[in-house]
C-alpha cells in the first residue's frame, strides 16, 4: 500500500514552454501534498505544501507564480512549471500524506525535467 | 537553509563491513526520518525515530538520537553492493508540519 506515482518521469521542454506534472496517490486519500526539487548532487528543497481544497503554501524563495500548483482532489495534485527556462531544469518529486501535517509522508519516484 | 547536515558527505567501505552516517540538526524536531536514494529515483522511506527514542533498530540498520546533542547517527552493518545509494536524514519539527532534509550523504559498496 501507500504507493504514490508521478507522470511524466522524464520531460524535455523549449524554454519559453509550460509543464504539468502530475502526482498521484494511488491507494491512500492524500490530504496533504507536498513538492520538492532537486538539483544534481543535492539534497531535496521543500517548494510548497498543499492541503485538498485549498491554495498552497510556498517555500521563501518560491515563486508561486511560476510554479503553480493544484490540488483539486483527494488523490491528484499538479504541479506546472510556467515559461520554463533552463535553471528550472531539475528533479521534481512530490510526496503525499494521508493527514494534515504530512507526519507520514510517501514518495513519489520523481520527474526528470530538462528545459533546453 | 537546510536543518539537518550530514556527514561525510561521501563514504567508500568494501562489502561486508559497516557504514555509519551522521545527521545534525538545529532546532527541536518531533521526529527524524532517514531515507535511501538510488541514483536519479524517488526515496524509500527507511526508518523513523521519535524524538523521545534514543535508539532503533530494523534489520541491518540501527538508528541512534540524542536530542541534547541535536544529532543522529545511522549505522548500516555488513554492507552490500545493493547498499550503494544517497542517504538522507530528515526531520520533522516540532513546529512547521514538514520535513526538512539534511544533504546527505552518498554511499559507494565495493564488492
Amino acid at each position: 500500500g501507500a504507493v504514490v506515482s508521478q507522470h511524466p518521469s522524464w520531460v524535455i521542454c523549449k524554454s519559453g514552454t509550460s509543464v504539468k506534472i502530475e502526482c498521484r496517490s494511488l491507494d491512500f486519500q492524500a490530504t496533504t501534498m507536498f513538492w520538492y526539487r532537486q538539483f544534481p548532487k543535492q539534497s531535496l528543497m521543500l517548494m510548497a505544501t498543499s492541503n485538498e481544497g485549498s491554495k498552497a503554501t510556498y517555500e521563501q524563495g518560491v515563486e508561486k507564480d511560476k510554479f503553480l500548483i493544484n490540488h483539486a482532489s483527494l488523490t491528484l495534485s499538479t504541479l506546472t512549471v510556467t515559461s520554463a527556462h533552463p535553471e528550472d531544469s531539475s528533479f521534481y518529486i512530490c510526496s503525499a500524506s494521508p493527514r494534515r501535517g504530512g507526519h507520514e509522508q510517501f514518495f513519489g519516484p520523481g520527474t526528470r525535467l530538462t528545459v533546453l | 537553509s537546510q536543518q539537518g547536515e550530514e556527514d561525510p558527505q561521501a563514504l567508500s567501505i568494501q562489502e561486508g563491513e559497516n557504514a555509519t552516517m551522521n545527521c545534525s540538526y538545529k532546532t527541536s524536531i518531533n521526529n527524524l526520518q532517514w531515507y535511501r536514494q538510488n541514483s536519479g529515483r524517488g526515496l524509500v522511506h527507511l526508518i523513523l525515530i521519535r524524538s523521545n527514542e534514543r535508539e532503533k533498530h530494523s534489520g541491518r540498520l540501527r538508528v541512534t538520537l540524542d536530542t541534547s546533542k541535536k544529532s543522529s547517527s545511522l549505522l548500516i552493518t555488513a554492507s552490500r553492493a545493493a547498499d550503494t545509494a544517497s542517504y538522507f536524514c530528515a526531520t520533522y519539527m516540532e513546529y512547521g508540519n514538514k520535513l526538512v532534509f539534511g544533504a546527505g550523504t552518498i554511499l559507494r559498496v565495493k564488492s
